[in-house]
């Protein structure tokens, strides 16, 4: 049972790089997200999808992009990685409307320097 | 807006022990109240949920306690146990809408 997916599980990056964090999941889950998590904050949605070519921002959306070409997939883009980026990402999915159970991802622990 | 807060930040019981976590939400139109069990270097997982339709759900030694009226939720441990040490989040959701989390409350349970 993979579940979702997530990779890379570490990545150091200079400040001003780009790199996609890759989500994906085998539920055939409808609602997939983006979190970061940084310490006494907790969980920050950052954009979220409810199904193939649908995509909407989160609380805290600025310097991501995302896309959802499949129901799979659903790949996180920092455009130009910057310190306040340091942090842990999750990908979660989970069935959309009824939205019970969310399944998170292993994380991806980012650095940026 | 905090739509989701968590108390306490930290929580240290001993072995046998009562914890307790509470959390207060803003939107009475919520409709699904989970509580998430994340370990060091591991993603979320569920542990417990609750409607607003009922006042208690227990799953062996975990305990939901929800006060619709006063807007507030608690997860209970009973006989805390070392290997519940984990970090805890509560999070309150709306069909067909997204999850919001608390800040998480980090528990230590001594030996």
């Amino acid at each position: 049972n993979a579940g979702v997916t997530q990779t890379p599980k570490f990545q150091v990056l200079k400040t001003g790089q780009s790199m996609t964090l890759q989500c994906a999941q085998d539920m055939n889950h409808e609602y997939m997200s983006w979190y970061r998590q940084d310490p006494g904050m907790g969980l920050r949605l950052i954009h979220y999808s409810v199904g193939a070519g649908i995509t909407d921002q989160g609380e805290v959306p600025n310097g991501y992009n995302v896309s959802r070409s499949t129901t799979e997939d659903f790949p996180l883009r920092l455009l130009s990685a910057a310190p306040s980026q340091t942090s842990v990402y999750f990908c979660a999915s989970s069935y959309y409307p009824s939205n019970t159970e969310a399944f998170f991802g292993q994380g991806t622990r980012l650095t940026v320097v | 807006q905090q739509q989701v807060k968590q108390s306490p930040q930290s929580l240290i019981v001993q072995k046998g022990g009562i914890s307790i976590i509470n959390c207060a939400y803003e939107n009475t139109a919520f409709d699904y109240f989970p509580w998430y069990q994340q370990f060091p270097g591991k993603g979320p997982a569920l542990l417990i949920a609750i409607r607003p339709d009922v006042s208690e759900k227990k799953e062996g030694r975990f305990t939901i306690s929800f006060n619709k009226s006063a807007k507030q939720f608690s997860l209970h441990i009973m006989d805390s146990q070392p290997g519940d040490s984990a970090t805890y989040f509560c999070a309150a959701s709306l069909t067909g809408n997204q999850f919001y989390f608390g800040t998480g409350t980090s528990l230590t349970v001594i030996p």
